[in-house]
């Protein structure tokens, strides 16, 4: 069936630098995607999202590319800190109805920062 | 304005017994979701609900899981004669009417021995 994955299970990264975890989906009829964070023993937080009508969106430290050509998603996490690590999923949505919270998600990347 | 509450934490239940997970969605949130986490996996979408309403159960297994929301207190997810194959985290989500993006509460972890 179709699904959400990522292209790399595990991540290590020095305090400071950039960091690109990436995601690859199957759906093309998928148009709303998001990040999240999920640190050990706690719920998924939300990152950042991103609709299909864009290419690029930009929080705080946070950017998420979609290219939809070739089905990626990537999250940049800039100037990466310790508290950073944790396990990011990417997941799916096909709005256009009320199901909005229902999410296709990935594996997971675990990002480790070290100091 | 409090997030939304799962409870209990952590449950531990024996093969055969019955484990109730309850969620409390955030004030004004109409829709709630439930997920399960398995180790080293990703969240798998269970069911969706609205209150009084089961709106998609595509997820859910045929057998001996249930859910509810009703129009008071929270939603009940059931899961009967649980096998170790259900230990796993539960997690809920809700959002409020029309919103595209869903809030997670920290889960239940259901340990089944």
């Amino acid at each position: 069936g179709e699904s959400v994955g990522l292209h790399l299970p595990t991540l290590s990264v020095q305090e400071g630098d950039n960091s690109i975890i990436n995601c690859a989906y199957s759906n093309s009829a998928s148009d709303y995607f998001i990040w999240y964070k999920q640190e050990s023993g706690k719920g998924p937080q939300f990152i950042i999202d991103i609709r299909s009508n864009m290419d690029k969106r930009q929080g705080q430290r946070v950017t998420v590319l979609l290219n939809k050509t070739v089905k990626h998603l990537s999250l940049q996490i800039a100037a990466t800190q310790p508290g950073d690590s944790a396990v990011y999923f990417c997941a799916e949505n096909i709005s256009g109805g009320t199901s909005y919270g229902k999410l296709t998600f990935g594996q997971g990347t675990i990002l480790t920062v070290h100091p | 304005n409090a997030g939304v509450m799962q409870n209990p934490r952590h449950l531990v239940r024996r093969r055969g017994q019955e484990a109730r997970l309850r969620c409390s969605p955030m004030k004004g949130h109409s829709h709630v979701y439930w997920y399960r986490q398995l180790p080293e996996e990703g969240l798998k979408f269970m069911v969706y609900l609205q209150k009084e309403n089961i709106i998609d159960e595509s997820g859910m297994p045929k057998e001996r899981f249930s859910a509810e929301f009703p129009k008071e207190g929270p939603s009940i997810l059931r899961i009967q004669q649980v096998v170790r194959g259900d230990s796993a985290a539960y997690f809920c989500a809700s959002s409020p009417q029309g919103a595209t993006e869903a809030f997670f509460g920290q889960g239940t972890r259901l340990t089944v021995v």
